[in-house]
């Protein structure tokens, strides 16, 4: 099962940032953030991980709190073309190649 | 570089009958990951080959499902006979091994198969 709480849906503005939030209250010490989405008709795509520092590439930022019992992915200036559902998804540092496990994600809708 | 691709995009059948799917992973991609979504569910994973040998398959649902990847390069999933419950849509996905000292894997997925069993 999924590590990870996240809010069914969200709407955002096209232009503005939109966040993302994901609760993983339990998420142990050897345990990565990762992010991934899944556009209408295709397959999951990776976003960003990381594992207590926040971190930033050309597709968002991922904010972890101190405690890191919780983040939060950052599109700094969604497009209609971000419309997706998000998935939050926690995996063991060492794990190496082990299977995904998708929750329910997050179905963000981008409006004009 | 060519991702990940999957044939068919869609197919119709009737229960009973057989159906392969194929996955075609990234080139040099020596981990292939099988997954599926059935209707209102989440994401699950079904198994996953490192190279042509299956690593774990403690997702695969029962026995009508049979998955191989020959030389380890694509890989097909059968499914015989199929029933309604198999309709849904089923992912591939492939990865580099982890190199030693590193430890992020990224999963590149293919558009998956739309599967309908009538």
């Amino acid at each position: 099962d999924a590590k990870t709480t996240q809010p069914p849906s969200m709407d955002c503005a096209e232009g503005r940032a939109a966040n993302l939030p994901c609760n993983h209250s339990t998420i142990s010490g050897n345990e990565y953030v990762y992010w991934y989405r899944q556009i209408h008709s295709q397959g999951p795509q990776y976003i960003i991980h990381g594992l207590k520092n926040n971190e930033t590439n050309e597709m968002a930022s991922l904010i972890i709190t101190e405690d890191r019992k919780s983040s939060t992915l950052i599109l700094p200036h969604a497009t209609l073309r971000d419309t997706a559902v998000y998935y939050c998804i926690v995996r063991p540092y060492y794990s190496g190649n082990t299977p995904l496990v998708f929750g329910k994600g997050t179905r963000l809708s981008v409006i004009a | 570089e060519a991702g990940v691709t999957q044939f068919p995009s869609h197919s119709v059948i009737e229960k009973g009958q057989t159906v392969t799917l194929r996955c075609d992973p990234i080139s040099g991609h020596d981990n292939l990951y099988w997954y599926r979504r059935v209707m209102g569910k989440e994401i699950k994973f079904l198994l996953h080959f490192v190279k042509e040998s299956k690593q774990d398959e403690s997702g695969m649902p029962n026995n009508r499902f049979l998955a191989e990847r020959t030389g380890g390069t694509y890989s097909t999933l059968k499914v015989q006979p199929a029933e309604l419950e198999d309709s849904g849509v089923y992912f591939c996905a492939s990865s580099q091994t982890r190199l030693a000292g590193t430890y992020q894997e990224t999963q590149y997925f293919g558009p998956g198969t739309r599967l309908l069993v009538l």
